[in-house]
């Protein structure tokens, strides 16, 4: 069972420019998670998608935003970049969410 | 708010000590509790989830819902435990929305 997709791995982006991230779970999971990992700050929730509907949303600016297709891929977009967004986007995917979430390898993005 | 802490920024032990990777956490009704471990150089994974009450890698937790703390503990430490462990906490009803803690740096020692 191939485990959840991020991609690209890496990005390399400007200040003001704008990003999408994308994220293939688990076969059969319906449920997206994304979150943001800083040193400073942790692991931080963006949002959770459930059969296309954003369920949940966390604290961040309205620049973060995101969907998920009927194939419960997702993807993940800010627009106007700043310094501080540069992180690691996580990407995490469950059937049920109180069984726990598979989390992808990220995508490190670096805002220059 | 929900919120999960995790006093130890870093815990260094011996191989063959016990461990224990405290966890705190405040809510009022009945969360959903996990691990999560990190390895170096690996992504994120679970690690135990309270529900199951299982043992992995021979790490167990119990919830205590009076201390609210869901502690994780191992008897004998080995080096390939070194990772970094990470408390998080969801409400069901709530989208599945995961509240990680800072983590805590466990180092094993030879």
């Amino acid at each position: 069972k191939a485990g959840v997709t991020q991609t690209p791995r890496y990005l390399i982006k400007t200040r003001g420019q704008q990003v999408t991230l994308s994220c293939s779970p688990i076969s059969g999971h319906r449920s997206v998670s994304w979150y943001q990992q800083t040193p400073g700050q942790g692991l931080q929730f963006l949002f959770e998608y459930f059969s296309e509907t954003q369920r949940n949303k966390g604290n961040f600016p309205g620049r973060f935003s995101g969907r998920q297709f009927s194939n419960s891929r997702s993807e993940m977009n800010v627009s106007t970049l700043e310094l501080g967004d540069s992180a690691l986007y996580l990407c995490a995917s469950a059937d049920r969410g109180d069984y726990g979430y598979t989390f992808g390898s990220g995508t490190r993005l670096t805002v220059v | 708010a929900q919120r999960v802490t995790q006093p130890e920024k870093l815990l260094s032990v011996f191989k063959g000590a016990p461990v224990e990777l405290k966890c705190n956490y405040s809510y009022s009704g009945s969360p959903e509790l996990f691990w999560y471990v990190q390895y170096s150089r690996q992504r994120l994974q679970l690690l135990l989830r309270h529900i199951s009450r299982e043992s992995i890698k021979g790490f167990t937790a119990d919830l205590n819902k009076g201390e609210t703390s869901f502690h994780l503990k191992k008897p004998f430490a080995q080096e390939e435990d070194s990772a970094m462990y990470y408390c998080a906490l969801t409400i069901y009803n709530q989208g599945g929305k995961l509240i990680f803690g800072q983590g805590t740096e466990l180092s094993v020692k030879p």
